[in-house]
């Protein structure tokens, strides 16, 4: 399996700001992805996050809001772009293994003032 | 949207099996059934995948009946630190987009 990190694992921000999540493994994967997981909800795919290239949104995101970076095979960063108190969310980084096994990170816990 | 359907919430004593259906009358052929649980405040943790035979690991059992509609996960003896919400997700197996698709899932009580 792989293990996976996220930092910060908590952040207060004020509105109009951005955030950047770091997202690292342990071991190669084949792919990673970010999800956001709202106060009582389930978890929502937000983007795939491909290496050396733009990153694959799912409908209603964007990549001015939240830009995705991949520079290498373990590791990725989430940017939450001028936040309003609606991005207050979990935002978690998962990774799929040689195997297609997908695990996931602890998450971020954004709140947005 | 899930593919899916659970049950809202579900509990179970302490010590017994705890049983969680999942329907999946949809699923096509090179789809698998994941099964993932998230315990609050937490990142989801993979469980079990199975395509059409059962399938058993340290953590717990599925079944899959034989028209693939639907599953079960069997955590064999629930202990109150399997208290969580259980996701049963389908996905194509060799998956190049590797999307996992979550529904609402199963709210499981583990009750002393």
């Amino acid at each position: 399996s792989a293990v996976i990190s996220q930092k910060p694992s908590r952040d207060i921000c004020q509105r109009g700001t951005s955030l950047t999540i770091q997202c690292q493994v342990d071991s190669q994967v084949t792919m990673m992805f970010w999800y956001r997981q709202q106060p009582g909800q389930s978890l929502t795919l937000i983007a795939t996050a491909n290496q050396g290239s733009e990153a694959t949104y799912e409908s209603g995101f964007v990549i001015d809001k939240f830009p995705i970076s991949r520079p290498n095979l373990t590791f990725s960063t989430l940017t939450v772009s001028n936040m309003s108190p609606e991005d207050s969310s979990i935002y978690l980084c998962s990774a799929q293994s040689f195997t297609e096994t997908q695990y996931f990170g602890p998450g971020t816990r954004l709140l947005v003032l | 949207d899930a593919k899916t359907t659970q049950p809202t919430s579900m509990d179970c004593a302490e010590g017994r099996a705890a049983n969680l259906p999942c329907n999946h009358s949809t699923i096509s052929g090179n789809e698998y059934v994941y099964w993932y649980r998230q315990i609050h405040s937490q990142g989801p943790q993979y469980i079990i995948h199975g395509l059409k035979n059962n399938e058993t690991n340290e953590m717990a059992s599925l079944i899959i009946t034989e028209d693939r509609k639907s599953s079960t996960l069997i955590l064999p003896h629930a202990t109150l630190r399997d208290t969580a919400v259980y996701y049963c997700i389908v996905r194509p197996g060799s998956s190049n987009t590797g999307k996992l698709i979550f529904g609402q899932g199963t709210t499981l009580q583990v009750k002393p």
